[in-house]
Order: structure tokens, then sequence, then C-alpha cells
């Protein structure tokens, strides 16, 4: 089965960096997704981690741990815009992604 | 634009009542996934399809079927509707691992 943990919500500040911690267990693994979702819109992707280690892609970043089963995102230069629900999915051997209830981020002035 | 198109936009219906709703996926990806959110939850895996035969179950209902044609299009078809059923439907697509999202159906059941 799979199992999924992310913090239900978080508050930051305008120009500040939140990381959003996501620990898993999971039958099989076959890398990490990150998605944005904003309220009543569909899924974004933001990135994908196979291999141990960080992954950046401009104000985002990705680290992945498959040996302890955790996963953060990191979100640099936070702008009102980035508040919206990340959702930490692993991707398990059949290419299933299995979907965490999301954080909810609020970016405050 | 994800490229992945889904109708309707909305949906309005009574309890009881039947739907089909409709994917057509990016193309040249072969995969289809469809995966049901309620409010305030989180997504919910349905059903995925490959190259027109069922890949994989997850939690979906025996009043809930789904098929994939041979265009690559696929519908999700909804029956007996009860006022849970009432959620936002997701399409997705796929050739690699990455899944492109369609921008939803919201079902409503009165």
């Amino acid at each position: 089965g799979q199992n999924i943990d992310q913090p239900t919500e978080m508050t930051a500040t305008e120009g500040a960096i939140v990381q959003i911690n996501c620990t898993y267990q999971t039958s099989g693994f076959n890398g990490l997704f990150w998605y944005q979702q904003h309220a009543g819109e569909a899924p974004t992707f933001l990135s994908y981690n196979v291999l141990d280690g960080l992954e950046e892609k401009g104000r985002f970043s990705s680290f992945l741990s498959r040996s302890k089963g955790y996963s953060y995102l990191l979100l640099k230069e936070l702008q009102m815009k980035d508040s919206a629900s990340y959702l930490c999915a692993p991707n398990n051997a059949g290419n299933m992604l299995t979907f965490g209830g999301g954080t909810r981020l609020m970016v405050k002035p | 634009d994800s490229g992945v198109t889904q109708t309707p936009k909305h949906l309005i219906t009574a309890t009881g009542q039947r739907v089909t709703l409709r994917c057509s996926p990016r193309s040249g990806d072969l995969s289809v996934y469809w995966y049901q959110q309620s409010l305030d939850q989180g997504l919910q895996f349905l059903i995925q399809y490959y190259n027109g035969e069922e890949r994989a179950k997850g939690n979906i209902l025996e009043r809930f079927s789904a098929q994939q044609f041979p265009d690559l299009h696929s519908e999700l078809n909804l029956s007996s509707l009860e006022l849970g059923d009432s959620a936002l439907y997701f399409c997705a697509s796929s050739t690699n691992n990455e899944q492109f999202f369609g921008p939803g159906t919201r079902l409503t059941v009165l």
C-alpha cells in the first residue's frame, strides 16, 4: 500500500523561503513528483526526482532521499501567486501516482 | 495549457442519473488516467488505460466505468449518481512518467 504524509497547512511571508516536507511509504518506487494546484484548477508539474539529491529549477528545488522515504520542496523568494496546494506524489513501479492530501501554502505580504 | 482537454467543464445533474465525462489526451500520449477530487480532499486515483486497455484500477466504485477508444480519447461513465459523487474529475495523460492534467469536469449532483 501507499502512505504519504505532508503538513496540511503552512504560512510564509512574501520574499521568504519555505520548505514543504513529505514522507512516504510505497510498494515499489519509480521516482517522486511534486505538483502545484491552485484551488479549482488542474495540478501542474513542478519537479520529478528519481535519484537521491537536490534538483534545482529556478525558485523551486526538490530533494529526495529514497532510503529515508523522504522528500522536500523548497520555494525561494516567495511570491503571492505561490499561494496554492503542493502535492507530493510517489510514482510506483506501475507508473501510478499516489497523491498525498497536499500542503496548502498561504503567502502573506 | 497542458494539451489535455476535458468536456464538459461543468455538469449539474440529479441523484440516480447517469453521466459521461470525456477526455482527449495530449497528442502522442497512450496512457490516460482518471482522478476524483472531492471538496478539500486529495486526488483519488480511479483508473488507468494504456492504448485502449485497462492498466490499473484504484478505488473506483462499481457504479463507475471507463473506456479508452482507438483514437485514444477516454470516457468515464458515472451511474446511479449519489450526492457524494459531487467532485472535480480530472483526466491526465502521459507518455513516460510525467502526467499532464486536463482542466477537469466539475460534477454537481443535486
